[in-house]
Formats: C-alpha cells, structure tokens, sequence
C-alpha cells in the first residue's frame, strides 16, 4: 500500500520568514496530494490540493509543488504569521472515480514565532 | 452551506464496552470517510462508504464497523472497546463526482477508553 513520509516533523520560523515542509510518497500511481491544516481541538482543513497532471499551483502565500518522477511533494507558505501556527499534514491517495482513501504524513508541529 | 458534523464531541467508556459514532455530511456530499487519529499512529483510514455499501477499507480488526443511511448520514460502531482505542475519530465528506475528489473533514469525536 500507499506510505507518505513527511519532514520535518517540528519547524520553527519567525513571522515574515518562509516555510516548507516536504513529503515524498511510494506508490507512483497515486494522482491526489492534499494538504490539510489542523489546529488544536479541530478536525484537519484542507488548505491546497494538487493533481498529478499539475507541477505547482499557487494560492495567495501557499504553494505546492509536484515531481512525480522523484515521488515527493513540498508545501511553500511564504511571509508566515502567527496564525499559520498549526499541524499540517500531506497526503496522497489513488482517485478512480471509485472510491478516495486518504493516507497520511505524520504531520509538521508549525510554529510562528513574533 | 454547514460543515460535516459529527456527534457526540466526547466520549468516555470502559473497556469491554461499544460506541457509536455519528457524522452528518456536508449537503449533497454522498461519500464519507472515517479515519482514526492517535499521537502514536497519526491519523489512519478505517472505511469510506457511498451509496450505504463500504467501498473502502482499512486495516483495522472486524470490531471496527460502520454503515450508511439513504440520507448519507453514517455512523461508525467499536465492539469490545480496548484502551488502544482511545483517539480522535474524524469523519470526512466528500462530492464523489469523477473530478471531485476533496475530503472535507468534521470535528471529530474524541474517544476515552478507561
């Protein structure tokens, strides 16, 4: 099965800095790579997604970037605040049209500090 | 357009015991997925149904089972509750649609097994 590797698992910047947190995944045949955010005491939000016949899409500070050949996808948070200040966490999965299994990262402790 | 809700918020049982979870999707969603988040595990897929029939599952022991109403409600069930299964439950909706496949995720219910 699908397995997702993330890092780091602690990133500490301070606010304006930019962040990235990196994800490489094993099946080559996974299409779906969703980042989510979640904050204390909430369920996880999904924040970006990318497909795998897209390299790198862009939404206002967040980015995500693709290589399938290499098998690894990176979030980009530019110009952080504090209230980036969350676990995020990648994952991937193999959409057919028949069904969505998420697998996920371990997840990256983000903190923003002033 | 109101969120995925899931009830109840908390949860305390005893070992031995059975739980019943309860998520309400997003309006229209037709797929839900549930996924079981531990500190020591991360966050794990355990089944997604669509169209009341589990399409998906993870691997977690036959304890572990759920089902899905005609309105897409879904709940989830835990026989014989070990304190290993103690964690957040989150449910996630999700369109379905060929091209749709983003999971949107619900508070979760946190399970305390004592």
């Amino acid at each position: 099965g699908e397995n997702v590797e993330q890092h780091p698992s602690t990133l500490s910047v301070q606010e304006g800095d930019s962040a990235v947190i990196k994800c490489t995944y094993s099946d080559s045949a996974s299409n779906y790579f969703p980042w989510y955010k979640q904050e204390l005491g909430k369920g996880p939000q999904l924040i970006i997604d990318i497909r795998s016949n897209v390299g790198e899409k862009k939404d206002q500070r967040i980015a995500v970037t693709l290589n399938k050949t290499a098998k690894h996808f990176s979030l980009h948070i530019t110009e952080t605040q504090p209230e980036d200040s969350a676990v995020y966490f990648c994952a991937a999965s193999l959409f057919t049209g028949g069904g969505n299994k998420l697998t996920f990262g371990t997840g990256t402790q983000l903190k923003v500090e002033l | 357009k109101a969120g995925v809700t899931q009830t109840p918020r908390y949860l305390i049982k005893t070992r031995g015991q059975q739980v019943t979870l309860s998520c309400s999707p997003i309006s229209g969603h037709r797929s839900v997925s549930w996924y079981q988040q531990t500190p020591g595990q991360g966050l794990q897929f355990l089944f997604e149904y669509f169209s009341e029939t589990q399409r998906n599952k993870g691997n977690f022991p036959g304890r572990f089972s759920g089902r899905q109403f005609s309105n897409s409600r879904s709940e989830m069930n835990v026989s014989t509750l070990e304190l290993g299964d103690s964690a957040l439950y989150l449910c996630a909706s999700s369109l379905d649609r060929v091209v749709q496949e983003t999971q949107y995720f619900g508070p979760g219910t946190r399970l305390l097994v004592l």
